[in-house]
């Protein structure tokens, strides 16, 4: 059973710089997972920022950008504003078939 | 623009069959994979399972005895069916273009809460 793991919540200053990560419980994260990440606003649908590694979706803002950090996948939000406060889920891409989601990072932005 | 719009039925009693229909406008449903993802209220994002651009499907190994996803290319719609539902089955059910071997998702739809209660 691959468990993905995140932080289950994290906050961040107005115009600061915040670091989200994705790994495993067992074993690192690389390229290879093809690592995407995704918001969710309370009562919205999802949205994705980032997929495989480090593109962002059409329209997603340049302060937010994906990476692999040591072991880990990570979202860096360089700028954070007000309207970034959401939920934040990675998916990885396990074993060439199945997809999945990390348990979530709630970001405050305060 | 790709849209995706999921529908059926609100509520489902336990044990019986959840079906769900997500509707593609803005492009062909064909050339893609396709996925389902699942929400239970308060918690977060599960990913059912996908139907790919040959034709074959894959499934969370969680719910693999439960599930069928398939592809209505004459209408351009991904179903799902979950049969024997729980309490447990309870959630906001989205659809989503799957990237494939590439990962992620680049499309999803508002989604459809489906409760299941007698």
């Amino acid at each position: 059973q691959t468990v993905v793991t995140q932080e289950p919540s994290l906050s961040v200053s107005p115009g600061g710089t915040v670091t989200l990560t994705c790994g495993l419980s067992s074993g690192s994260v690389s390229a290879s997972f093809y690592p995407s990440w995704i918001q969710q606003t309370p009562g919205q649908a999802p949205r994705t920022l980032i997929y495989t590694t480090n593109s962002r979706s059409y329209g997603v803002p340049d302060r937010f950008s994906g990476s692999i950090l040591g072991n880990t996948a990570a979202l860096t939000i360089t700028g954070a504003q007000a309207d970034d406060e959401s939920d934040y889920y990675c998916v990885l891409y396990v074993r060439g078939a199945f997809r999945v989601f990390g348990g979530g990072t709630k970001l405050t932005v305060l | 623009q790709v849209q995706l719009q999921e529908s059926g039925p609100g509520l489902v009693k336990p044990s019986e069959t959840l079906s769900l229909t997500c509707t593609v406008s803005g492009g062909s449903i064909s050339p893609y994979y396709w996925s389902w993802i699942r929400q239970p209220p308060g918690k977060g994002l599960e990913w059912i399972g996908f139907f790919s651009n040959s034709g074959s499907t894959n499934y969370s190994p969680s719910l693999k005895s439960r599930i069928t996803i398939s592809v209505d290319k004459s209408k351009n719609q991904l179903t799902l069916k979950l049969i024997s539902v729980t309490a447990a089955d309870t959630a906001v059910y989205y659809c989503a273009r799957d990237r494939g071997s590439n990962g992620g998702f680049d499309f999803w739809g508002r989604g459809a809460l489906v409760t299941v209660s007698s």
